[in-house]
């Protein structure tokens, strides 16, 4: 069955990089998606990357797709306090986007 | 543009009592979903709908839990009865198209639903 798996947690100091790691199990993911959420608020899309490229940069983030090994990751550049929020992977198996979510991982930045 | 609407914000009931929840998805998007997600998880789908039609609803809870979309453009969520593993925040999405995997969901703030 499909199933994306987050660490929980990642605390990082302000300036430095963050970066969230995701896997997921169902080869025939077409699309992979970041998602970021703040308190209180609905999802927010980050970034998403096509399942045939393994690497899209969009200013401070950087997604990472290593296909072979079903493992995804987020990298945040100059990280922010801002960027204080839970991240969410998603994956999109079928034609009509509905996305498998992972449980989140909470980013802390301090200052 | 205007974004996803839902209302209300928050809902406490008892258990065993009814609630329903409405979303405005934004003007033109012809795919709505709803999410259910439970505090410390990520969301999970319950129903997609494209236009007025049901796209999934294999994991709705169809004993309680009910949604119609009836114009093709507001929805509503329905659960009756409420049980207590209903307490949850409730998320509405839309897209721009099914079958385009680059049209991103958008997601509206979604309701926080307490069931005591």
């Amino acid at each position: 069955g499909e199933d994306v798996e987050q660490s929980l947690f990642l605390s990082v100091r302000e300036g430095d990089s963050s970066v969230i790691n995701c896997t997921y199990t169902d080869s025939s993911s077409t699309y992979l998606y970041w998602y970021k959420q703040e308190p209180g608020a609905g999802l927010q899309l980050l970034t998403y990357i096509f399942s045939n490229m393994d690497m899209k940069q969009d200013q401070r983030l950087t997604v990472l797709l290593n296909k072979k090994d079903k493992h995804l990751s987020l990298r945040i550049a100059d990280t922010q306090t801002g960027d204080s929020a839970i991240y969410f992977c998603a994956e999109s198996i079928h034609a009509g986007n509905m996305l498998t979510f992972g449980g989140g991982t909470r980013l802390m930045v301090k200052p | 543009e205007a974004g996803v609407a839902q209302s209300p914000r928050y809902k406490i009931i008892e258990k065993r009592q009814s609630v329903a929840f409405w979303c405005n998805p934004i003007s033109g998007h012809a795919t709505l979903y709803w999410y259910q997600q439970i505090l410390g998880q990520g969301p999970k789908l319950l129903i997609q709908f494209q236009n007025n039609g049901v796209v999934d609803d294999s994991q709705l809870p169809k004993d309680r839990f009910s949604a119609e979309r009836l114009k093709g453009v507001d929805s509503t969520l329905k659960i009756q009865p409420a049980k207590l593993e209903d307490s949850a925040v409730y998320l509405c999405a839309s897209s721009l198209d099914v079958g385009q995997g680059s049209s991103p969901l958008h997601f509206g703030n979604g309701t926080r639903l307490t069931v005591t």
